[in-house]
């Protein structure tokens, strides 16, 4: 069974950008959510999609926003990048959420010159 | 807002050794925790879950507890080997569904 797949794997951007970010979950799974991890902050909880619809959302601004689609793969936009976006961005995916197992891609790592 | 705090922050230790990492959480109202392994540059790997109707769970050499009414966890690694260098996180997940994690326990065992 094919794992949580995420493209690109490295990307460097310019500030004021803006970058969109791929996962494709594992099959069956319906539940996708994206995290960002940084050196200061640790590991955070942007949003979670289920069935196409945002169910939860962190606490982060606008710019990062996110979508869903009917085969569950899900893509996470980062608009007018700043240099604090710079960061290791991970999705997960599970059956239904956080109440199962998450299951997590390798990661996504901006680069914001 | 929910805390998660990981002690030791870093730790290295002898192969063979038994170890014990800790995870403390504010949450009363947690639903489950899990345990993960990163690998410098990678991403997260599961490596057990706990709900909360739960007291333990344990895969191979490892051992996860849970006590809701501290507020901790603890994860027991037995006969570490070098292979187990890793950072390790917690994750708990309370009413809300969203999971708040800790800041890793970073692990070096040297042969």
């Amino acid at each position: 069974k094919a794992g949580v797949t995420q493209t690109p794997r490295y990307l460097i951007k310019t500030r004021g950008q803006q970058v969109t970010l791929s996962c494709s979950p594992i099959s069956g799974h319906r539940s996708v959510s994206w995290y960002q991890q940084t050196p200061g902050q640790g590991l955070q909880f942007l949003f979670e999609y289920f069935s196409e619809t945002q169910r939860n959302k962190g606490n982060f601004p606008g710019r990062f926003s996110g979508r869903q689609f009917s085969n569950s793969r899900s893509e996470m936009n980062v608009s007018t990048l700043e240099l604090g976006d710079s960061a290791l961005y991970l999705c997960a995916s599970s059956l239904a959420g956080s109440k199962n197992i998450q299951y997590f891609g390798a990661g996504t790592r901006l680069s914001v010159l | 807002k929910q805390e998660v705090t990981q002690i030791p922050a870093a730790l290295s230790v002898p192969e063979g050794e038994n170890l014990v990492l800790n995870c403390s959480f504010t949450d009363s109202a947690i639903y489950n925790l899990q345990w993960f392994r990163q690998d410098p540059g990678k991403g997260l790997t599961s490596l057990l879950l706990i709900q909360s109707s739960q007291r333990e769970q344990t895969s191979g050499r490892l051992n996860a507890s849970l006590d809701k009414s501290s507020g901790r966890s603890t994860l027991y690694i037995a006969a570490s080997q070098p292979g187990d260098s890793a950072t390790y996180l917690c994750a708990e997940s309370g009413g809300s569904y969203i999971p708040t994690f800790g800041r890793g326990t970073s692990l070096i065992v040297h042969p």
